[in-house]
C-alpha cells in the first residue's frame, strides 16, 4: 500500500523559510523511474507545480519559484524535504507531495496535504 | 511559458455526458493527465496519457487529445463526479496545470 504524508509548520511569518517535509511508504525513491513531487493550492484556487526530485536526484523546479525552492531526498528514511524561502501571505496554501511515474507522467499518489499559513 | 486553458465550470443534468476541455498550443503532441479534486480532498488521477484510466477509475471517464484541445468526457453523469478537474502536461521540463473546472451535476 502507497501512502505519503505532508508535515511541517502549520503557521510561519513572512521573510521565514518553509521546511515541509514529505513520509512516504509503499515504494522506494531508489527504484528507476520513481520521483516525488511537490504541489500547492491556494484557498480556492487552482493547482500550482512546485518541485520534483528523481530516483537519480535530478531535480525540475518551477521556473517562476525556482529560486526559493529546494528539493532533497533522503532514501533510507523514506523523506523528500521542501524548503521555501522568505514566505510571503500569497504563499499560504495547501501543500501537496505525490508519487510521480516518470514513465508515464503522472501524480499517481498524493498525501493528504498540509495547510500552511503565512502570517505575522 | 506553456499555459492550459479550462472552463471555470461546466454543468451537466444527471446521467447525461459532461466534456471538459484543456486547450493549449499544439497539446495534441503532449500527454495530457486530468485530476479530479473533491472539496477537501486531495487530488484523484482520471485519466493519464490523454485516454488511459488507472484501476478504479470508472468505464464512464473516457479522454482525447488532438490538435489545441484535451478532452475529458464523463458519460452518464452522476452526482459524486461533482468535483473540480484539472488537466496537466509537460512543457519543456516544467510540468503545468490547468486552471481547474467546476463540474456542477444538475
Amino acid at each position: 500500500q502507497i501512502t505519503l504524508k505532508e508535515s511541517g509548520p502549520t503557521l510561519v511569518k513572512p521573510t521565514q523559510t518553509l521546511t515541509l517535509t514529505c513520509t512516504f511508504s509503499g515504494f522506494s525513491l531508489s527504484t528507476s523511474g520513481v520521483g516525488v513531487g511537490w504541489i500547492r493550492q491556494p484557498p480556492g484556487k487552482a493547482l500550482e507545480w512546485l518541485a520534483l526530485i528523481y530516483w537519480d536526484d535530478d531535480k525540475r523546479y518551477s521556473p517562476s519559484l525556482k529560486s526559493r525552492l529546494t528539493i532533497t531526498k533522503d532514501t533510507s528514511k523514506n523523506q523528500v524535504v521542501l524548503t521555501m524561502t522568505n514566505m510571503d501571505p500569497v504563499d499560504t496554501a495547501t501543500y501537496y507531495c505525490a508519487l510521480y511515474d516518470f514513465w508515464s507522467g503522472y501524480y499517481g499518489y498524493w498525501g493528504q496535504g498540509t495547510l500552511v499559513t503565512v502570517s505575522s | 511559458s506553456y499555459e492550459l486553458t479550462q472552463p471555470l465550470s461546466v454543468s451537466v443534468a444527471l446521467g447525461q455526458t459532461a466534456r471538459i476541455t484543456c486547450g493549449g498550443n499544439n497539446i495534441g503532441s503532449k500527454n495530457v493527465h486530468w485530476y479530479q479534486q473533491k472539496p477537501g480532498q486531495a487530488p484523484v488521477l482520471v485519466i493519464y496519457r490523454d485516454s488511459n484510466r488507472p484501476s478504479g477509475i470508472p468505464e464512464r471517464f473516457s479522454g482525447s487529445n488532438s490538435g489545441n484541445t484535451a478532452t475529458l468526457t464523463i458519460s452518464r453523469a452522476q452526482a459524486g463526479d461533482e468535483a473540480d478537474y484539472y488537466c496537466q502536461v509537460w512543457d519543456s521540463s516544467t510540468m503545468v496545470f490547468g486552471g481547474g473546472t467546476k463540474l456542477t451535476v444538475l
